[in-house]
């Protein structure tokens, strides 16, 4: 299987700032990767697909990069509506992998 | 409006089986894969499988640790995904989630999820 590594697992941030999360593939999985936001109690939100494009409806704040072993989400300008647990997944091959997941949190 | 709504959890003993329902709407069912991903208490995602469209094939898909256990399929006519999950254990406990796979265009396996149900809770205790 692969394995999907994230780092920080938290974070502390204020609102207004910006911060990237990355996420490691244990091997190559070209652009296959998602991002997705989960808050307390809610089912997750999806935010990124093929590693840079922007799900429908997701905010313009999201955005990320990368292909092969390493990828990255950055959130802009963190607003109080933000602080959550973001988690990465690979969908390059069976079984589908999601990385351990980073919480921001309020500084 | 594009939705889907998963029914059937609830607590059952050790060894008992459970079919979970996802019942969509607001879309053309019959154009999409579906995935169920599991979430234990206080812990991360976990995917447990998907299944295609008819259109490619219609076959399920499953994470190791399910195959055998677990069966996902789908009633076209009624727009419902189901995972019928058998000999449950205390590690199946969790919120269990639906959501839509679109297709990567040019790829036949691969699918990326972009709309998630609310999700409903199996308990597995003695």
């Amino acid at each position: 299987d692969i394995q999907m590594t994230q780092s920080p697992s938290s974070l502390s941030a204020s609102v207004g700032d910006t911060v990237t999360i990355t996420c490691r593939a244990s091997q190559g999985i070209s652009n296959y990767l998602a991002w997705f936001q989960q808050k307390p109690g809610k089912a997750p939100k999806s935010l990124i697909y093929a590693a840079s494009s922007l799900q429908r409806g997701a905010p313009s704040k999201f955005s990320g990069r990368g292909s092969g072993t390493d990828f990255t989400l950055t959130i802009s300008s963190l607003q109080p509506e933000d602080f959550a647990i973001y988690y990465c997944q690979q969908y390059y091959t069976y079984p589908y992998t999601f990385g351990q997941g980073t919480t921001v949190e309020i500084k | 409006e594009v939705q889907l709504l998963e029914s059937g959890g609830g607590s059952l003993q050790p060894g008992r089986s459970l079919r979970l329902s996802c019942t969509a709407s607001g879309f053309n069912f019959n154009d999409y894969a579906f995935s169920w991903v599991r979430q234990a208490p206080g812990k991360g995602l976990e995917w447990v499988g998907l299944i295609r469209s008819k259109y490619y094939g219609g076959a399920p898909i499953y994470a190791a640790s399910m195959k055998g256990r677990f069966t996902i399929s789908r009633d076209d006519s009624k727009s419902i995904v189901y995972l019928q999950m058998n000999s449950l254990n205390t590690e199946d406990t969790g919120v269990y989630y639906c959501a839509r796979d679109i297709v990567v265009p040019g790829a036949t396996y691969n699918y990326f999820m972009d709309v998630w149900g609310k999700g409903t809770t199996v308990t597995v205790s003695s």
